[in-house]
């Protein structure tokens, strides 16, 4: 079993629909959480991280974590065909010497 | 802005040749970078894990004596690829930890002809 599983899709969606992404992760040694898109040909960029259980937002991205059933999700409101990208979520565990875990990516098309 | 910075972005190289990519960290210091390889279509690899002032650590199945890796001073790391093949073409991406998140380099693609 994979340490953190994620739906590789491929997601398609309208443009100005919710997008939801998810993880689930069997470590309860993550501490860290993170969101990245990669567009193709491009190296990941960060979009979000968090350590603690909750929401935090920014602009139209929402990540949301659930230590107790260890899950991660980002949400992203009013999607564009410019958020056309892989999603991946990643974690750290300190055991791990910074080492980033990944899921295996959610390719995104938002058509106009 | 860019926190983490490759180059060059694209190389062609000729079979046999070496070719160098640097990672640099801009505005802080990176004890330590790590180096992928991602094939089209598919997850980033970690290759190694770049440590300031000491050897690498190369992950299970990757060539040391064909990756060179140097940290020499605590903002840039390079990866050189020796006597390259055409099955080493792929992208290059290097990333730093920066407090308790990673960020990545733009990438370099590398073409070997």
């Amino acid at each position: 079993q994979k340490e953190v599983e994620q739906d590789p899709g491929p997601l398609s969606v309208p443009e100005g629909a919710i997008v939801s992404l998810n993880c689930t992760y069997s470590n309860s040694a993550f501490q860290y959480f993170m969101w990245y898109r990669q567009y193709s040909r491009k190296g990941p960029e960060l979009l979000m991280y968090t350590y603690s259980s909750g929401n935090k937002e920014d602009g139209r991205f929402t990540a949301q974590v659930d230590k107790s059933s260890k899950y991660i999700s980002l949400f992203i409101r009013d999607s564009q065909p410019s958020d056309s990208a892989t999603y991946l979520c990643a974690m750290i565990r300190e055991t791990s010497g910074s080492r980033l875990t990944f899921g295996e990516g959610t390719q995104l098309t938002v058509n106009p | 802005g860019a926190v983490v910075s490759q180059h060059p972005s694209w190389v062609i190289c000729k079979s046999g040749t070496s070719v160098k990519i640097e990672c640099r960290s801009l505005d802080f210091q990176a004890t330590t970078m790590f180096w992928y390889r991602q094939f089209p279509k598919q997850s980033l690899m970690l290759m190694a894990t770049s440590n300031e002032g000491s050897k690498a650590t190369y992950e299970q199945g990757v060539e040391k004596d064909k990756f060179l890796i140097n940290h020499a001073s605590l903002t840039l790391s390079t990866l050189t690829v020796t006597s390259a093949h055409p099955e080493d073409s792929s992208f290059y991406i290097c990333s730093a930890r920066v407090r308790n998140t990673i960020y990545f380099g733009e990438g370099s693609w590398l073409t070997v002809v």
